[in-house]
């Protein structure tokens, strides 16, 4: 059966900490692993891997993927109140469609 | 910047009651998707949609829902007889073709639907 697996489930930190998000999976033919963010309402579009060892960057949040261990992770580091949300990740696993985890509630406070 | 829309924001029920939720995809977008989230659980996966016809189905997607392309802008789920397990947030989701393995797909902002 396939899985996603996120960690930790939720997590607060200070204004300005660094954080990393854990995402492990196990599916049948790996495609790609997204990660998006979900404040009140739709995921949105963070990151895309499809292979390993090449960090991927936005600003302050970057992601890396090792398909050999199957997992990634998503970095932020000087975190603002903003970056409070559930990080999501999903595997594309052959279908067409993205199998979810349950996400890491990420709560920043001043 | 093009975005998934959908409407309406919330949807409110009564059981047996049918239902259709309603997205607009980014327009050059060629795959359409439905997902849902029940409230404190994962967003999972109900249908897709290209060329006209569904791609892939999950299990939750019964008899009692359809999709359909009714023109060139709109996309839409129907939900024929509303059950109260059917209270959730619907996400549609659209992407372009692509090269093989990326799979970007873009989100709508959901219709929450609270069948009472």
């Amino acid at each position: 059966e396939d899985k996603v697996v996120q960690s930790p489930l939720s997590l607060v930190v200070h204004e300005g900490d660094t954080v990393t998000l854990n995402c492990s999976y196990e599916v049948t033919n790996f495609r790609s692993l997204l990660w998006y963010k979900q404040e009140k309402k739709a995921p949105t579009f963070l990151f895309m891997l499809t292979s390993s060892g090449i960090e991927k960057k936005s600003g302050r949040l970057s992601s890396i993927l090792d398909k050999k261990e199957l997992f990634s992770i998503l970095n932020i580091t000087a975190t603002q109140t903003g970056d409070s949300a559930v990080y999501l990740c999903a595997v594309n696993h052959g279908a067409n469609n993205l199998f979810f985890g349950t996400g890491t509630r990420l709560t920043v406070i001043p | 910047e093009p975005e998934v829309t959908q409407t309406p924001s919330h949807q409110v029920t009564q059981m047996g009651q049918e239902v259709i939720l309603r997205c607009v995809p980014i327009s050059n977008h060629l795959y359409f998707y439905w997902y849902r989230q029940i409230l404190g659980q994962k967003v999972e996966f109900l249908v897709s949609f290209y060329n006209n016809e569904i791609s892939e189905k999950s299990e939750i997607f019964d008899d009692q829902f359809s999709v359909e392309r009714p023109d060139g802008s709109n996309f839409t789920l129907k939900i024929r007889s509303t059950k109260l397990e059917d209270s959730a947030m619907y996400f549609c989701a659209s992407r372009g073709t692509s090269v093989w393995g990326s799979y970007e797909q873009y989100f709508g902002p959901g219709t929450r639907l609270t069948v009472t």
